[in-house]
C-alpha cells in the first residue's frame, strides 16, 4: 500500500486566520487527491478533491497540488470555529481505492 | 447526491458475540464497496473491497474469517464481526462506488457505526 503522510497536529488557528493543511505522498503516479474533514464520531465528508497541478479554490477553501514534488496541500481563509475537526488527506489507489493520511487535527481559537 | 444509509449507528454486544453492520446505497447500483476500520485518533485504515456478487479482497493482516462481508446484491453490503472482543471495538464505516462513468469524487461513504465490546 502507498503511504500517504500528514502532520498529526495539533494545528492552532486563531479565528480569522489562515490554516494551512499538508500532504504528501508517495507514489509519484498518484492521480487524483482528495481532502475530507471529519468531525468526532462521524463519518468523513469531502471538502475538495484536485486533479492538476496549481491550484484549485472553493469558496473559503485552496488545494494545491505539486505533483513534482508530492504534494498536496489545503488552505483555509477566514478560519471559523467550526472548522474545527480533523482533515484526511486521501489518494486514490487502483481503482477507486482511497488510501488515507493520518489526518491533522485543526482546532480554530475564537 | 447519491446515499449510502448505514446501520446500526452504533453497537454494543458482549465479547464472544456476532454483529452485523448493513450498508444499502439508495438511489445508485454500488458495484463496489470498501470496508474501513477507524480507531480512536487514528486514520482510517482500509479492510477489505467487495465487487457485487464476487468474494471480498482483504488488506494485508486482515482476518477474513473473523470480518465476513457479503456483497450478493448491487444495494446492500453486509459486513459481519464474528465472536468479537474488545480489541474490535472500533469506528466501521462503508463506502460505495458505482458505476465507472460516476466521478471519482462521488465516493460516498456511510454514516458509520461504532462498535463497542464488552
Amino acid at each position: 500500500q502507498k503511504e500517504v503522510e500528514q502532520n498529526s497536529g495539533p494545528l492552532s488557528v486563531p479565528e480569522g486566520a489562515i490554516a494551512s493543511l499538508n500532504c504528501t505522498y508517495s507514489d509519484r503516479g498518484s492521480q487524483s487527491f482528495f481532502w475530507y474533514r471529519q468531525y468526532s464520531g462521524k463519518s468523513p465528508e469531502l471538502i475538495m478533491f484536485i486533479y492538476s497541478n496549481g491550484d484549485k479554490e472553493d469558496g473559503r477553501f485552496t488545494a494545491q497540488l505539486n505533483k513534482a514534488s508530492q504534494y498536496v496541500s489545503l488552505l483555509i481563509r477566514d478560519s471559523q470555529p467550526s472548522d474545527s475537526a480533523t482533515y484526511l488527506c486521501a489518494v486514490i489507489e487502483g481503482a477507486q481505492k482511497l488510501v488515507f493520511g493520518q489526518g491533522t487535527r485543526l482546532t480554530i481559537n475564537p | 447526491g447519491a446515499v449510502v444509509s448505514q446501520h446500526p449507528s452504533w453497537v454494543i454486544c458482549k465479547s464472544g458475540t456476532s454483529v452485523k453492520i448493513e450498508c444499502r446505497s439508495l438511489d445508485f447500483q454500488a458495484t463496489t464497496m470498501f470496508w474501513y476500520r477507524q480507531f480512536p485518533k487514528q486514520s482510517l485504515m482500509l479492510m477489505a473491497t467487495s465487487n457485487e456478487g464476487s468474494k471480498a479482497t482483504y488488506e494485508q493482516g486482515v482476518e477474513k474469517d473473523k470480518f465476513l462481508i457479503n456483497h450478493a446484491s448491487l444495494t446492500l453490503s453486509t459486513l459481519t464481526v464474528t465472536s468479537a472482543h474488545p480489541e474490535d471495538s472500533s469506528f466501521y464505516i462503508c463506502r460505495a462506488t458505482g458505476p465507472t462513468d460516476l466521478a471519482n469524487e462521488k465516493l460516498f461513504f456511510g454514516s458509520g457505526t461504532q462498535l463497542s465490546v464488552l
